[in-house]
């Protein structure tokens, strides 16, 4: 069956520096989404990947699909307290089934 | 944008009883919805598929008889977590389809933090 790996599972910076989460599947996928899930809070959606080589920005999160669409990442430049939560990718397998990467922890150290 | 309310936030219920979980689509149709479960520090597990006039699909895992769901129409799906178990203890949340194609992004609940004493 499909799978997706989302690494690192937890990832420690100080104010300021980057920060990337992968997301990587075993197929090639259609599309892919990307969740923001605050502590305490649930999923909020914040982007979605279609195209092969795809990169989207929104100010200091940069998104990226792989050219084989195979793979993902999200990458957060400067980071700041308010970019602390859980990051998660989001896909459909071959059957049309929903699927969660593992999340990212991001934690933000003023 | 496209905003999803789930129905109670919190719950503390005594073990045997029963809870009852809405989720509310307020400004779209949502013909599909999805409710998943999540243990802390851990991603969300999809417990089932709720579509619109049809019965749900379920996970791998999930007891139907336990978690039913009932989408009885386009902005209301409920979950109600029957004789409840200190061990269904749980954040559950909701969320729904923004368009008609899996290809729409999803919104949330803002999840209900269910514990049976």
């Amino acid at each position: 069956g499909q799978q997706v790996m989302q690494i690192p599972q937890y990832q420690h910076v100080q104010e300021g520096e980057d920060f990337t989460t992968y997301c990587n599947s075993s197929t090639t996928l259609s599309n892919i989404q990307w969740y923001k899930q605050r502590p305490g809070g649930h999923p909020v959606f914040l982007i979605q990947l279609v195209k092969s080589g795809e990169v989207k920005k929104q100010k200091r999160l940069t998104f990226q699909f792989g050219e084989a669409k195979k793979n993902s990442s999200l990458h957060i430049t400067a980071t700041q307290t308010t970019d602390v939560g859980t990051y998660f990718c989001q896909l459909y397998n071959q059957g049309g089934k929903l699927i969660f990467g593992q999340g990212t922890e991001l934690s933000v150290k003023p | 944008g496209a905003v999803v309310s789930q129905h109670p936030s919190r719950v503390i219920c005594k073990s045997g009883t029963s809870v009852k979980i809405e989720c509310r689509s307020l400004d779209f149709q949502a013909t599909t919805m999805f409710w998943y479960r999540q243990f802390p520090k851990q991603s969300l597990m999809l417990m089932a598929t709720s579509n619109e006039g049809s019965k749900a699909t379920y996970e791998q895992g999930v007891e139907k008889d336990k978690f039913l769901i009932n989408h009885a129409s386009l902005t209301l799906s409920t979950l109600t977590v029957t004789s409840a178990h200190p061990e269904d203890s749980s954040f559950y949340i909701c969320s729904a389809l923004g368009g008609s194609s899996y290809n729409s992004p999803l919104h949330f609940g803002n999840g209900t933090r269910l514990t049976v004493t």
